[in-house]
């Protein structure tokens, strides 16, 4: 059973500083991977997706890369902005059976003044 | 473009009673559609998704049903509601496509059973 890992659960950071958020998972046989944002009380908007035989994918200020060998992917946040604030979730997608997702927990970001 | 919609966006309902949530996609044709459920403190939960009009598969479970009577319609129901059954319900979407893999959601369904 495919696992996802998010750490750290909640992350503060100042305006303006660089950071990356860190996606763990158990099975390397993912398919593809999204990363998506979330409001408080709000739907999920997607990010980025890395499909299984891409390296990394941009939009932005964001940079998503995956290595399924080592079963990780990570979201690197450029010139973080308030506005970046909220809560960001990766999830793994596999294959078949209606390409179903498994999440992770979650990262709760900050961006502070 | 692609629209989802989901309603009500939130919902107080007593336990016992039954429940109806409705999602609606405009813009594409014979998508994938899912029901997602995030319960308090627990991550993104798979409820059920479908393929097609009457193609229902059920990940989880428990005393939700869902429907798709039309190909852009999909519903989550119950007969009797449990107060676990609280959270916040997610529709998504993705197309009906080999090359295309990634999910839209909407703007979600807050269920709260007293």
């Amino acid at each position: 059973k495919q696992e996802v890992t998010q750490i750290p659960a909640a992350l503060s950071v100042p305006e303006g500083e660089n950071l990356v958020l860190n996606c763990s998972f158990t099975d390397s046989a993912i398919y593809n991977l999204q990363w998506f944002r979330q409001d408080p009380g709000k739907g999920l908007t997607s990010l980025l997706l890395i499909q299984s035989s891409q390296r990394e994918q941009t939009s932005g200020r964001l940079n998503a890369s995956l290595d399924k060998s080592s079963g990780r992917s990570t979201l690197y946040i450029a010139a973080s902005q308030p506005g970046d604030s909220a809560t960001y979730l990766c999830a793994a997608i596999l294959t078949g059976g209606g390409n179903k997702l498994t999440f992770g927990t979650g990262t709760q970001l900050k961006v502070e003044l | 473009s692609q629209t989802i919609h989901q309603w009500p966006a939130t919902l107080v309902q007593p336990v016992g009673s039954p429940l109806s949530l409705e999602c609606t996609v405009e813009g594409t044709s014979n998508p994938n559609l899912y029901w997602y459920r995030q319960a308090a403190g627990r991550g993104l939960q798979l409820l059920f998704y479908s393929v097609g009009i009457g193609q229902i598969s059920s990940e989880v479970p428990q005393n939700l049903s869902a429907s798709r009577p039309q190909d852009r319609q999909f519903i989550l129901s119950s007969k009797k509601l449990l107060l676990s059954d609280s959270g916040f319900y997610l529709c998504a979407w993705r197309a009906d496509s080999r090359s295309s893999y990634e999910q839209y959601f909407g703007p979600g369904t807050r269920l709260t059973v007293t």
